[in-house]
This record gives C-alpha cells, sequence and structure tokens, in this order.
C-alpha cells in the first residue's frame, strides 16, 4: 500500500455524529487525497492537498472537512454525518519526479452511517 | 456525460483467453492515462501508467491509448483466475487530479 495507512478500517456511526478519517503516509510526499467509492460511481475526488495547509476542494467536497497539520497526516472530517456519506474511502498519495506522478491508494475506510 | 466511461460488466471470460477492457473519454486536455486493479475489499493498485498516444507492455499486460479517438485501452494476455479483479482506467490532464471510470468487473473462469 504503498507506504499509506488509513484509520479506522471500519466504523459505523449515526446521523449527526462527527466522524474523522486519518491517513499517514510514512514518506514526505507532497499530494494527498480523499476519495469516496460507491457503486455506480467509481472513485470520486472529495478533497486534495498539495502541501501542509494547503488543500482544495474536488468534485464532491459538500459535507466534508479536510486538515493538513503535518506533511505525513490528512484528516477527512464530516461535521456532521448523514446516510448519503456511507461508503469506502480512500486516501492516495502522489509519487514521481513532477512529470510522471502517480497514485498510490491506501487499504480504505468502510463507513456505514445510520 | 461522466468525463471518462468505461463499461461496468461483468465481463467474464475462460482461463487463458486475451481480455480486452476499454475505457473512453471526452477531455482532449487528458495525457496521462492509467490502469488501476482493485481485488475485493482492498484499495486499487496502479498497473499501467501511459503518457499520450501510443502503447506500452508490462508482462501480460499491455495499455494502448489512441487519443484521435479518445479510446483508452487494456489488454490481458494469458488470463489467469487471479486476474478477477474490477479494473479502473483513470486520466488526468497534469492537474494531479485523475479522473476515474466507473470500473469493469472480470471473471476469468478456471
Amino acid at each position: 500500500d504503498a507506504g499509506i495507512t488509513q484509520s479506522p478500517r471500519h466504523k459505523v456511526t449515526e446521523t449527526g455524529t462527527p466522524v474523522t478519517l486519518r491517513c499517514h503516509q510514512t514518506e514526505n510526499h507532497r499530494y494527498m487525497y480523499w476519495y469516496r467509492q460507491d457503486p455506480g460511481h467509481g472513485l470520486r475526488l472529495i478533497h486534495y492537498s498539495y502541501g501542509v495547509k494547503d488543500t482544495d476542494k474536488g468534485e464532491v467536497s459538500d459535507g466534508y472537512s479536510v486538515s493538513r497539520s503535518k506533511t505525513e497526516d490528512f484528516l477527512l472530517t464530516l461535521e456532521s454525518a448523514t446516510s448519503s456519506q456511507t461508503s469506502v474511502y480512500f486516501c492516495a498519495i502522489s509519487v514521481g519526479d513532477g512529470a510522471t506522478d502517480t497514485q498510490y491508494f491506501g487499504p480504505g475506510t468502510r463507513l456505514t452511517v445510520l | 456525460q461522466k468525463e471518462v466511461e468505461q463499461d461496468p460488466g461483468p465481463l467474464s471470460v475462460p482461463e487463458g483467453a486475451i481480455v480486452s477492457l476499454n475505457c473512453t473519454y471526452s477531455n482532449s486536455a487528458f495525457q496521462y492515462f492509467m490502469w488501476y486493479r482493485q481485488y475485493s475489499r482492498k484499495g486499487p493498485e496502479l498497473l499501467m501508467y501511459t503518457y499520450s498516444s501510443g502503447n506500452k507492455e508490462d508482462g501480460r499486460f499491455t495499455a494502448q491509448v489512441d487519443k484521435s479517438s479518445k479510446y483508452i485501452s487494456l489488454f490481458i494476455r494469458d488470463s489467469q483466475p487471479s486476474d478477477s479483479a474490477t479494473y479502473l482506467c483513470a486520466a488526468d490532464s497534469g492537474t494531479y487530479k485523475y479522473i476515474f471510470g466507473t470500473g469493469t468487473r472480470l471473471k476469468v473462469l478456471a
């Protein structure tokens, strides 16, 4: 998994509760990403980061916030979880020399919102 | 219309067959094209990376990009049951943000 860990790996929570997912990389790669994967939609980008405290929105950012206070950690927060946020969440890092960067994915977090 | 379209399958083939997986895209700015393999309940793993048009081969896998028709393909020769997985194509215009297809489920029957 390219030195990427995600925690927790599984979580069940209730509607309206806050949830934070953590992505940790063991190297100092600049770009980190959060995706969600749903049947029929594939992987969709939620937010990404291009450095400490530098983040930007992706395709499906509503209801999500992110923070990156250290190079190695990228946090995804659902401020008030809804059932539509039940999904599998993947973190990714971009690895390369700037010309041929490719993304490598973590093992995923399976989130169920009841 | 999605920027990257992919038939969801499932595609079932006998062991040893040549498999052809395809995606189409609409954004002519895409320059980088990737194929990922994803086993059930696992994260996607990078299989092939191609820049611009042309072919790239790696063992039993060949990635092909035709920018004139906005068509990308992945061929798997001598397919094995262990190749059974979902295959995702992705494209990037150099913005570091990938656009993924929805994935094609492949089953290779022993």
